[in-house]
């Protein structure tokens, strides 16, 4: 089946940096979905891409439907401590729009 | 989006035993799903659930040991059956918001279930 790989695995930044996380595949996506998941909560989604070559802003997130359709990445600028969590892509599989894959997650840990 | 409501928001169960873990959503929707986390993993979709027909379970998940209602456009339940330790995840349920392309998956809290 379709396969989203994440990375990196972890990171771990000073509060104040700026973050970029990846999403790679093999199989081309029309979605790609950004979430991020607190610990002991489900995961809430950020940005949803819809179109190749879109960039889209939410507040100091930024993502980018990549060109090929088959990567997507995230961008966090000016990191705070409450940026804290795991970041995971998901995008709709093959055949049916409605079931999601997910990447394997970025864990973010930021030193304040 | 959606606001939804996982009740109960975690347990403590012993082997052998079912627990019923029940998803509210505050508006009707079409879709509902039923995600699986272990820990440290990613999520695993479990099964899909339409309202007035058979869930649809995804590759090495069955109806014997999830079983899944769908009353209604609001409310959905899964058990997990005959439980052993490990089955102990946090179970999510999400809903799909928009059509097509455009769908978006809002999720639950998730119901940590540890299996003693």
């Amino acid at each position: 089946g379709q396969q989203l790989n994440q990375s990196p695995q972890s990171m771990f930044i000073q509060e104040g940096e700026d973050v970029s996380m990846n999403c790679t595949s093999s199989s081309i996506f029309n979605t790609w979905l950004w979430y991020k998941q607190d610990p002991g909560e489900g995961p809430v989604l950020l940005i949803a891409l819809y179109k190749a070559g879109e960039l889209t802003s939410n507040g100091r997130l930024t993502a980018q439907f990549g060109i090929t359709r088959k990567d997507s990445f995230l961008n966090i600028s000016a990191s705070i401590p409450s940026d804290v969590g795991i970041y995971f892509c998901a995008g709709p599989t093959q055949g049916g729009s409605e079931k999601l894959v997910f990447g394997k997650g970025t864990k973010l840990t930021v030193n304040p | 989006s959606a606001v939804i409501s996982q009740k109960p928001s975690r347990d403590i169960c012993q082997r052998g035993t079912s627990l019923t873990i029940q998803c509210q959503v505050d508006s009707q929707v079409t879709m509902m799903f039923w995600y699986r986390q272990q820990p440290g993993q990613s999520l695993t979709l479990i099964a899909t659930a339409n309202q007035g027909s058979e869930a649809t379970y995804e590759s090495g998940f069955v109806i014997d040991k999830f079983p899944i209602s769908r009353p209604n456009l609001t409310f959905s339940t899964l058990t997990v059956s005959n439980m052993s330790p490990e089955d102990s995840s946090i179970y999510l349920c999400s809903v799909e918001k928009g059509t097509g392309v455009f769908s978006e998956q809002y999720f639950g809290p998730g119901t940590r279930l540890t299996v003693t």
